[in-house]
C-alpha cells in the first residue's frame, strides 16, 4: 500500500513561492503512477492542480499553470510542487497523491498552507 | 475544460435508508473516466469508485457507481452512521482533471 506525507511550510507570504514535497514510502516513485497534486480551500472543494510522472511527463490545471512548478527526486523517493506569486486565494490544505491509471487511489494526509503577511 | 455539477448540494436522510448522488458532466467523460470519493471531516479524501462503476479495494458493496457519457450516479443502498460525508465526482479522462464541488450527505 503506497503511503505518501507532505512537508512543507504552513505559512507563506503574500508573493512569495509555496513549496511542498510529498514523501512516498511502500512504492518507487519510478513506478507508473502518476504523482499529483490536490488543495481544498478552507471550507470549499477539491480542486486538482496536476500531476507528473517519473519520466517527466506532465499535466496540469490551466488556472495555475504559469506559475506551478513540479518535480521528482528519484534519489530521495519524493515529488514537489512549487507555486509562485502566492495570495491569499492559495490558502488552502494541499494533498499529494498517488494516481494509477489516472485515478487517485491513494492520498496524503495533507497540510494546510496560509498565504499572510 | 469538463465542468461536473453534482446535485443535490446536500442531502438529508437516515441510517438505513438509500441515497441516490447525481454527477452531471458539461461534455462526454472520454471513457466513462469517473472517480467517486468520500470526505469526512478532517481527513483526506478517500476514493470508492473508478471507471464510473468499479469499487475501490476495501469498499463495501453497499456502495454503487453507475452511468456513462455524461451522467453518472453513486447509490449507497443502505446507509451506514459512517457513510455520512462529503461525496465528491471527479472525471479522470480529459486534463484538467476536475472535481465536482460535492455532495454532503448528512442524517
Amino acid at each position: 500500500q503506497v503511503q505518501l506525507q507532505e512537508s512543507g511550510p504552513g505559512l507563506v507570504k503574500p508573493s512569495g513561492t509555496l513549496a511542498l514535497t510529498c514523501t512516498v514510502s511502500g512504492d518507487s516513485i519510478t513506478s507508473n503512477n502518476w504523482w499529483s497534486w490536490v488543495r481544498q480551500p478552507p471550507g470549499k472543494g477539491l480542486e486538482w492542480i496536476g500531476e507528473m510522472h517519473h519520466s517527466g511527463n506532465t499535466n496540469d490545471n490551466p488556472s495555475l499553470k504559469s506559475r506551478l512548478t513540479m518535480s521528482v527526486d528519484k534519489s530521495k523517493n519524493e515529488f514537489s510542487l512549487k507555486l509562485s506569486s502566492v495570495t491569499a486565494a492559495d490558502t488552502a490544505v494541499y494533498y499529494c497523491a498517488a494516481a494509477s491509471g489516472k485515478r487517485l487511489n491513494n492520498w496524503g494526509q495533507g497540510t494546510l498552507v496560509t498565504v499572510s503577511p | 475544460e469538463i465542468v461536473l455539477t453534482q446535485s443535490p448540494g446536500t442531502l438529508s436522510l437516515s441510517p438505513g435508508e438509500r441515497a441516490t448522488l447525481s454527477c452531471r458532466a458539461s461534455q462526454s467523460v472520454r471513457s466513462n473516466y469517473l472517480t467517486w470519493h468520500q470526505q469526512k471531516p478532517g481527513q483526506a479524501p478517500r476514493l470508492l469508485i473508478y471507471g464510473a462503476s468499479s469499487r475501490a479495494t476495501g469498499i463495501p458493496d453497499r456502495f454503487s457507481g453507475s452511468g456513462s457519457g455524461t451522467d453518472f450516479t453513486l447509490t449507497i443502498s443502505r446507509l451506514e452512521p459512517e457513510d455520512f460525508a462529503v461525496y465528491y465526482c471527479q472525471q479522470y479522462g480529459s486534463s484538467p482533471y476536475t472535481f465536482g464541488q460535492g455532495t454532503k450527505l448528512q442524517i
